[in-house]
């Protein structure tokens, strides 16, 4: 295992198109976690999954964001009816119970 | 509410000499803290982390300072090497996050010139 693997690493897409992006975490990792990161801010908090389980969301995360997590394996994050401000470096991580998180080298979004 | 806050944006040090990365907190029930190093079009490495019941932690070149009382806490890199130019990150994570999730500072950008 690798660590953390994000798909695509890149995308460009049209205001107003659906996106998803896709991460797989370090296998032996039950915590999954998205994060967001804007030009010249840390990454800030969307989402945690525990297991399947989606256990905490950030006011970040509009009702056009959606994740999952089906068999607690990798998860998916869809962003329905992009906007120009969802442009970003979309980042998973991973841990376990006493680790750190281990994050991947992220998804950066551009909405034209 | 900004609750990690690193307030020097970007530091420049000579190769061989100490860099220092300051950070400060307000949330009280952060009870871990841990640093990250980011270079561009890649993400955050996990570099070194400290827990609230320690004071200092050590590993290589880098040190962890944790001052509870004056929610501080400040990285030391000794000594410093071109390499170690990139984003250093740090975070803090409490029992009331749900899962450990992290709340970042804004980061600092580190040059070192040789």
């Amino acid at each position: 295992d690798t660590g953390v693997s994000q798909d695509p690493r890149h995308k460009i897409t049209k205001r107003g198109q659906n996106v998803t992006f896709r991460c797989d975490p370090i296998s032996e990792h039950n915590r999954l976690y998205w994060y967001r990161q804007t030009l010249g801010q840390g990454p800030e908090f969307l989402t945690y999954f525990q297991n399947e389980a989606q256990l905490e969301k950030s006011r970040l995360l509009s009702d056009r964001f959606s994740a999952e997590r089906p068999k607690g394996s990798f998860s998916t994050l869809e962003i329905q009816r992009t906007e120009q401000g969802d442009s970003a470096m979309y980042l998973c991580a991973s841990s376990s119970e006493g680790t750190g998180a281990f994050f991947g080298q992220g998804t950066r979004l551009t909405v034209v | 509410d900004q609750q990690v806050k690193q307030n020097s944006p970007s530091l420049s040090v000579q190769e061989g000499r100490i860099s220092i990365l300051n950070c400060d907190y307000t949330n009280s029930m952060f009870d871990y803290f841990l640093w990250y190093k980011k270079y561009p079009a890649e993400g955050p490495t996990f570099l070194i982390s400290i827990s609230s019941i320690k004071d200092k932690n050590e590993d290589g070149r880098f040190t962890v300072f944790l001052n509870k009382s004056a929610k501080h806490l400040s990285l030391h890199i000794v000594p410093s090497q071109p390499g170690d130019s990139a984003v250093y990150f740090c975070a803090a994570s409490g029992i009331n996050n749900a899962g450990n999730m992290l709340t970042f500072g804004g980061g600092t950008r580190l040059m070192v010139k040789p």
